[in-house]
Formats: structure tokens, C-alpha cells, sequence
């Protein structure tokens, strides 16, 4: 089935640096979301997109649907301990279903 | 708002069991709601879409008959798998969306670990 393309896997980080993940696809999105999930619990939605070009921000993070409705990519701030996590893109395709495409996810390790 | 709960949060059954898993949406309606299963380290995988009054719509590869799905009011879909065998086991997850909003946001439940010994 359609696959979203998140990018890196997981990533290793110093409290207080920033961290970039993205998304690709080869469709085209009607809707770009951004969920975090912790251990043993269901994912929490962080950031919602709707828009070509949409920048939106959410405290420290930031989320943008690229211009291409292909792509998105989110951002955190300034990390502290407690943004560890898995973080996993979702988007509706164009002309499709209510149904959501998942990322693989990016789990997320921040050193004290 | 948009908070969505499942219960039980875990639950151990035996082969050849059956089991029910509730998903309710607390503070909105709920037409359509999504059951996923996810295995360890793994993303979410969908099952099925439960349509509130009538039948769910389930992905390829997913028995409808193993995995029974009734979405009988607005606030309410139940996931039982019946006749349960080990390989089952899983953390099984849904989400709703607000029909309100007439967004494509899915808000998740909290999940049910679900071990079949």
C-alpha cells in the first residue's frame, strides 16, 4: 500500500539542540499530521496541516506542508528529556478515503 | 477536548477466547472511528473503519469474521477478537475522528495491550 517516507529513523541528540525530521511521499497529500507517541500509549496529535506552503507552529515545534503537497517536514526547539519519543507523520492522499497514510516513525533519544 | 478512551488497557486471555475492546469518544461524535494494530517497534498498521449504523470497512488481509467490529452509536465502537490465538497479541489502537471539525485530524485512544496465552 502507499508509504510515507520519514526520515531519519532515530536520532540521538543533546538536551537543547534542535531536531528536523521529514516526510516524503511520491502521491500528493490533502493533509499533512504530525503525532508523538510514548511508550505503551496511543499517539497524540502534535500539529495539523492543511495547506500548500502552511507553517505552523506549536510551542517549540514546527511543522510545514511543502509546497509540492508531497513532502512536510517538523521541527523541535530546543529539546529537553521529556520530547523522547517515537514521532510519526500521517497524511490523506488527494482523491482518497478519510483513511490516513502512516510514517514509519522517528524515534527520538535526548541525552541530559 | 477531542479525547478518545479504550478500555480495558490490558487485557490476558486465553486461546480460543473471545475478547472486547471499547473505544469511546468522550467529548465529540464520532461517525467514523479506526481500529489499528501495532507491533513493537513497528507503525500503525489500519484494520478497519467502523462507521457508525452500519458495516465497518476492513483492509485486505484482515478477517472480518476473527475481527468483529459494531459501532452502535456516535460515541461508541467495540473491537472483539474472537477466537483468539497468540499470534494476536498486540497493541490494538483507535482513534476518531470530530465530525464536527470536518478535518482529517484522527485523535487517538490511549491503547489495549491485548497478550493471548
Amino acid at each position: 500500500g502507499q508509504q510515507l517516507n520519514q526520515s531519519p529513523q532515530s536520532m540521538f541528540i543533546q538536551e537543547g539542540e534542535d531536531v528536523s525530521m521529514n516526510c516524503t511521499s511520491s502521491s500528493i497529500f490533502n493533509t499533512w499530521l504530525w503525532y508523538k507517541q510514548d511508550p505503551g500509549e496511543g499517539p497524540v496529535l502534535l500539529i495539523a496541516l492543511y495547506k500548500a506552503g502552511e507553517l505552523t507552529s506549536n510551542g517549540r515545534l514546527t511543522a510545514q506542508f511543502g509546497i509540492t503537497r508531497k513532502d512536510s517536514f517538523l521541527n523541535i526547539s530546543a529539546s529537553i528529556p521529556s520530547d523522547v519519543g517515537i514521532y510519526f507523520c500521517a497524511g490523506s492522499l488527494q482523491g482518497g478515503s478519510e483513511k490516513l497514510v502512516f510514517g514509519k516513525g522517528t524515534k527520538l533519544t535526548v541525552n541530559p | 477536548g477531542a479525547v478518545v478512551s479504550q478500555h480495558p488497557s490490558r487485557v490476558i486471555c486465553k486461546s480460543g477466547t473471545s475478547v472486547k475492546i471499547e473505544c469511546r469518544s468522550l467529548d465529540f461524535q464520532a461517525t467514523t472511528m479506526f481500529w489499528y494494530r501495532q507491533f513493537p517497534k513497528q507503525s500503525l498498521m489500519l484494520m478497519a473503519t467502523s462507521n457508525e449504523g452500519s458495516k465497518a470497512t476492513y483492509e485486505q488481509g484482515v478477517e472480518k469474521d476473527k475481527f468483529l467490529i459494531n459501532h452502535a452509536s456516535l460515541t461508541l465502537s467495540t473491537l472483539t477478537v474472537t477466537s483468539a490465538h497468540p499470534e494476536d497479541s498486540s497493541f490494538y489502537i483507535c482513534s476518531a475522528r470530530d465530525e464536527q471539525r470536518l478535518k482529517d485530524e484522527q485523535y487517538f485512544g490511549p491503547g489495549t495491550r491485548l497478550t493471548v496465552t
